[in-house]
């Protein structure tokens, strides 16, 4: 399979509990996103990476979350001290960019649903 | 802030039924418009990207135009299956500054009854 995957598929986590997901993307893309989505709205943007550089963080990135993507291929995201209006689904992307915007199309992995009890 | 807006928020129709969607967007540092089809379980899967007023695209029976002096996208879907249920989310992609990024749409949600 060479699409977007994600790992772990579901997670449930106690409040306060750290927690951290893996997104593999497509191995040609340099361009990866993160997204998160709760019940009734669509995907949020949270942040992007080009390469292994962050280039854009959302104001819903909340210094108890982080993400990393060193040598620019998987990514991590991890929430510190998770809370109940975590819950969510998480949602990688990726696509291939150049140094001008480009607006290609974004291969979405399957989510990570996050419950937090 | 950049709000887009779909409607209607869900739909059922009977196979064979054809429908469209309606997604609105500022269209202030617009760049492109994408349509995504995220079926239960599955990965959110891209239909369309359009970036030039008056664009127009088909794949299949789903077809899609770009308005983007007033800011709105049509999804249309002809002669509707089973299969064709799912989510339909629409996304504006803005280019702005550092900016490369997606704003969605809550979606509409799609149910074609046998």
């Amino acid at each position: 399979d060479t699409g977007v995957s994600q790992n772990p598929r579901h997670k449930i986590t106690k409040r306060g509990q750290n927690v951290t997901f893996r997104c593999d993307p497509i191995s040609e893309h340099n361009r990866l996103y993160w997204y998160r989505q709760t019940l009734g709205q669509g995907p949020e943007f949270l942040t992007y990476f080009q390469n292994e550089a962050q280039l854009e963080k959302s104001r819903l990135l909340s210094d108890r979350f982080s993400a990393e993507r060193p040598k620019g291929s998987f990514s991590t995201l991890e929430i510190q001290r998770t809370e109940q209006g975590d819950s969510a689904m998480y949602l990688c992307a990726s696509t291939t960019a150049g140094l001008v915007p480009s607006p290609y199309e974004q291969y979405f992995g399957p989510g990570t649903r996050l419950t937090v009890t | 802030i950049l709000n887009v807006e779909q409607s209607p928020q869900s739909l059922h129709v009977q196979e064979g039924d054809s429908t469209n969607f309606t997604c609105s967007f500022p269209s202030s540092n617009f760049y492109a418009l994408h349509w995504y089809r995220w079926e239960t379980a599955k990965s959110p899967e891209a239909l369309f990207v359009m970036t030039l007023n008056g664009d127009e695209k088909k794949k299949g029976r789903i077809s899609a135009t770009l308005n983007t002096k007033e800011g709105y996208s049509y999804l249309y879907i002809k002669g509707s299956q089973p299969e064709d249920s799912a989510t339909y989310l629409c996304a504006s992609f803005i280019s702005s500054g550092s900016a490369r990024q997606l704003t969605f749409g809550s979606g509409t949600q799609l149910t074609v009854l046998p």
